[in-house]
């Protein structure tokens, strides 16, 4: 069935950009109308969206995070991926790639990303 | 953005009781509500999607309702699986939100 693939832990410096790619496998991201996003979980903001993207090429961005983050997707690698600029301690968190429609009907295993020195 | 607030934050149950969760949007948001489960270390798991419609392969013992801005989700005679925390989520107004949690432990 289909499966979002995460990449392992990371640690990233302050300041630096944070780069996550999430694998689609089982299916396609072109299919079904499905939006593909990101979704992160910490424990001082509980769960909170960041972005989400559809095949098109459609992107909708947290207003509160969207001056730092990129969403993309390759569909011949069936792939999407985010990118977060300028990061800080307050973007620890474990980040989770989903599919959304009506509500979040899949969720990746979750990266847990640190930042720190 | 729409802010959602879960009720209680932790709601004490002993197994095969009933165990009765609430979620209140501070604006309308229609039928587009979403309740999901969590585990430590797991990632949520969908339980109900258009504030009444069970996921896939969700038992019957979970139900929901609402619409608007009051939203209620009940899990009759609770299992030792349903110990969990559960979150109401709102896709109806981007930026989409979530509310802050109900933890259901055992009593």
């Amino acid at each position: 069935q289909l499966q979002l693939q995460e990449p392992g832990p990371r640690l990233v410096k302050p300041s630096e950009t944070l780069s996550l790619t999430c694998t689609v496998s089982g299916g396609s991201v072109s299919s079904g109308g499905y939006y593909w996003g990101w979704i992160r979980q910490s424990p001082e903001k509980g769960l909170e969206w960041i972005a989400y993207i559809y095949y098109l090429g459609s992107t909708y961005y947290n207003p509160s995070l969207k001056s730092r983050v990129t969403v993309s997707m390759d569909t011949s690698k069936n792939q999407f991926s985010l990118k977060v600029k300028s990061v800080t301690a307050a973007d620890t968190a474990v980040y989770y790639c989903v599919r959304h429609l009506r509500g979040i009907d899949l969720w990746g295993q979750a990266t847990l990303v640190t930042v720190s020195s | 953005e729409i802010v959602m607030t879960q009720s209680p934050a932790t709601l004490s149950v002993s197994p095969g009781e009933r165990a009765t969760l609430s979620c209140r949007a501070s604006q309308t948001v229609s039928i587009k509500l979403a309740w999901y489960q969590q585990k430590p270390g797991q990632a949520p798991r969908p339980l109900i999607y258009d504030a009444s419609t069970r996921a896939t392969d969700i038992p019957a013992r979970f139900s929901a309702s609402g619409s608007g801005t009051e939203f209620t989700l009940t899990i009759s005679s609770l299992q030792s699986e349903d110990f969990a925390i559960y979150y109401c989520h709102q896709y109806n107004n981007w930026p989409y939100t979530f509310g802050q949690g109900s933890k259901l432990e055992i009593k």
